[in-house]
């Protein structure tokens, strides 16, 4: 089995500009998560989705962002327009259940905003 | 709020010398806790977590609520455990999924 997978590796894009990541989550689990980590901080939970739904988009860090789920399969999340503060690694994760909630994560998408 | 410390960066040890990486955490519910394992170019994952008490790969914590501690330990490093470690924590009550990570500590063994 491939694991959590996430598209792309890495993106390079000015300030301004529009960029979408893509996460496919283990086949079969329902829950999914982004998190980020920006240089020198921690990583830092984004959104947890339910299969389509949004659990909890509690970490979203303002409405340039938007992540959705159509289908309840794989997740995209889109920053409109980029900010230089924007840059960093961007994590997405899965689970089967939430009880054990064992998180799997895909490698990472590395963001570089100039 | 939920808040995770690792308050060391970077820690340093020979091949053979027992290593310690320290995590304190700060929860007013019943936290879960949990260490997470990034190897060079690989992705992060699961080491252990308190309620398997496991141990993996050598590995061992213990919770410790008095002193709201759950630090990582082997007795005997060895050069394959050099990584970045990071401990998380989530709520134990079951309505919140998110892990709260601490900064990490990256773990260097030496021949």
């Amino acid at each position: 089995e491939a694991g959590v997978t996430q598209f792309p590796s890495h993106s390079v894009i000015e300030k301004g500009q529009t960029v979408t990541l893509r996460c496919d989550p283990i086949s079969g689990h329902d829950n999914l998560y982004w998190y980020r980590r920006v240089m020198g901080k921690e990583i830092k939970f984004l959104l947890h989705f339910v299969k389509e739904s949004k659990q909890d988009e509690s970490g979203m860090p303002n409405n340039r962002f938007l992540a959705e789920r159509t289908g309840g399969t794989y997740s995209t999340l889109k920053v409109q327009p980029a900010e230089l503060e924007d840059s960093g690694v961007y994590f997405c994760a899965s689970s089967q259940d939430l009880f054990y909630n064992e998180q799997f994560f895909g490698p990472g998408t590395r963001l570089t905003v100039l | 709020a939920q808040r995770v410390t690792q308050p060391e960066k970077l820690l340093s040890v020979f091949k053979g010398a027992p290593v310690e990486l320290k995590c304190n955490y700060s929860y007013s519910g019943s936290p879960e806790l949990f260490w997470y394992v990034q190897y060079s170019r690989q992705r992060l994952q699961l080491l252990l977590r308190h309620i398997s008490r496991e141990s993996i790969k050598g590995f061992t914590a213990d919770l410790n609520k008095g002193e709201t501690s759950f630090h990582l330990k082997k007795p005997f490093a060895q050069e394959e455990d050099s990584a970045m470690y990071y401990c998380a924590l989530r709520d134990g009550g079951g309505s919140n999924y998110k892990l709260t990570f601490g900064k990490g500590t990256l773990l260097t063994v030496n021949p």
